[in-house]
């Protein structure tokens, strides 16, 4: 069945303590995994898209990486506006579809 | 600007009412998804349509009905066979199959809530 897990549920963070979040995703063959920022009440705007293993990319203090099995989502030294849930999602070659894990809420404390 | 708009913000349903949601975009999407977003359950897909007048149940249709008879909209309404209908739900939209600049765009979602 396909799964998309994600890791820690929860993080707080000290301003500037950088740390990583991580989903692992079990589809068959994978299209494309996303990372998603959603601030309570609104839905998710979009932040990377990462389509095979070893690919990185890199959006301010964020950075997304991708291996066969997981994806990590580095921050480094967030600032308090961080403070965000970060959705992860995965998409199956041949479709639409995306499944989402259930998120890490990361608290970042000035 | 070119997005999605979901109305009304916040949405307050009585026992056994019928209501509808709705979704607009203008981004010349071709597919559009009804989420439904639970604390600690993550967004779980309800219906999806690729084309216009064609839809499909996703994995928790049940309660829940959607049209699509144009391009820009994709309402969704909540049934009273709904028993459980309080959540945030997500509308979104997404481009056409390809690789390159492959994404859902979200709506800002609605609040539902029963009373």
């Amino acid at each position: 069945e396909d799964q998309v897990t994600q890791s820690p549920e929860a993080l707080r963070l000290q301003e500037g303590e950088s740390s990583s979040l991580n989903c692992s995703y079990t589809v068959s063959g994978l299209r494309g995994l996303f990372w998603y920022r959603q601030d309570p009440g609104k839905g998710p705007e979009f932040l990377f898209t990462l389509y095979s293993a070893g690919e990185e990319k890199e959006k301010e203090r964020l950075k997304a990486t991708l291996t066969k099995k997981e994806s990590f989502l580095h921050i480094t030294a967030p600032k308090p506006e961080d403070s965000a849930t970060y959705l992860c999602a995965a998409v199956e070659t041949g479709a639409n579809n995306l499944f989402f894990g259930t998120g890490t809420r990361l608290t970042v404390i000035p | 600007d070119g997005g999605i708009t979901q109305s009304p913000k916040y949405l307050f349903r009585k026992e056994g009412q019928n209501v509808t949601l709705s979704c607009e975009q203008n981004l010349n999407h071709d597919a559009m998804y009804w989420y439904r977003q639970d604390p600690g359950q993550g967004l779980r897909l309800i219906y999806y349509s690729q084309i216009v007048n064609d839809f499909q149940k996703g994995d928790i249709a049940e309660g829940y009905s959607v049209s699509r008879e144009k391009k820009e909209s994709f309402p969704l309404t909540v049934t009273s066979a709904q028993k459980n209908p309080t959540a945030f739900y997500l509308c979104a939209s997404s481009t056409p199959r390809g690789r390159d600049n492959y994404g859902y765009t979200f709506g800002s979602g609605t609040r539902l809530t029963v009373v």
